[in-house]
């Protein structure tokens, strides 16, 4: 298996551009999570989802952060509009099931950088 | 909020010495506790779930216990390897919180 695949995994934008970040999950995981890792908080769980369905997005910062999961096969993770505090770097990972008695696999990160 | 606790921060050993490191977390409510480690410029590689109080669990060199009562659990890795050397990270689900929270981390850097 591939493992967890993000994209793209350097990101540089100016603020107020909108900002798509993507991830394909190891087939067949039930579950899939996006994380956000910044020096000062460290790593924080932003929103994840269960059969494709956002079950606890109670981690996104604020209205500018959407998260989508068309299919089980893809999800996505927007910022509109991008702002300088934004800038991290955000990681998806999935899991097989059973939430949190499961190990969750990460994918690579994309380095968001917001100018 | 739950507050997941790792120390030392930092830790450098001699190649070929034992170390260990703790977490500390809320045992109120307790869930589950994850160890991850994470190598610089890689992403974080699951290491143990743990869900019971005395478990202990062991891949390779490297083992780790829990105490859900006490609110810690102790990472252990023996011979240090210079491939060792990585952050570990523990998270911990409980306190009512609504997902896994994790710790700082522990960095750990082998000397040969």
């Amino acid at each position: 298996d591939a493992g967890v695949i993000q994209s793209p995994r350097h990101e540089v934008t100016e603020m107020g551009q909108e900002v798509t970040l993507r991830c394909k999950p190891i087939s067949g995981h039930d579950y899939l999570f996006w994380y956000r890792q910044t020096m000062m908080r460290g790593l924080e769980l932003l929103i994840y989802f269960n059969n494709n369905v956002p079950i606890d997005d109670s981690g996104m910062p604020e209205d500018r952060f959407s998260a989508k999961m068309p299919n089980a096969s893809f999800s996505t993770l927007k910022i509109q509009p991008s702002e300088p505090r934004d800038s991290a770097v955000y990681f998806c990972a999935s899991s097989l099931r059973g939430l949190w008695t499961y190990e969750q696999y990460f994918g690579p990160g994309t380095r968001l950088t917001v100018t | 909020i739950l507050n997941v606790e790792q120390s030392p921060q930092s830790l450098h050993v001699q190649e070929g010495d034992s170390t260990n490191f703790t977490c500390s977390f809320p045992s109120s409510n307790f869930y589950a506790l994850h160890w991850y480690r994470w190598e610089t410029a890689k992403s974080p590689e699951a290491l143990f779930v743990m869900t019971l109080n005395g478990d202990e669990k062991k891949k390779g060199r490297i083992s780790a216990t829990l105490n859900t009562k006490e609110g810690y659990s102790y990472l252990y890795i023996k011979g240090s390897q210079p491939e060792d050397s990585a952050t570990y990270l523990c998270a911990s689900l409980g306190g009512g919180a609504d997902g896994l929270t994790f710790g700082k981390g522990t960095h750990l850097i082998i000397q040969p």
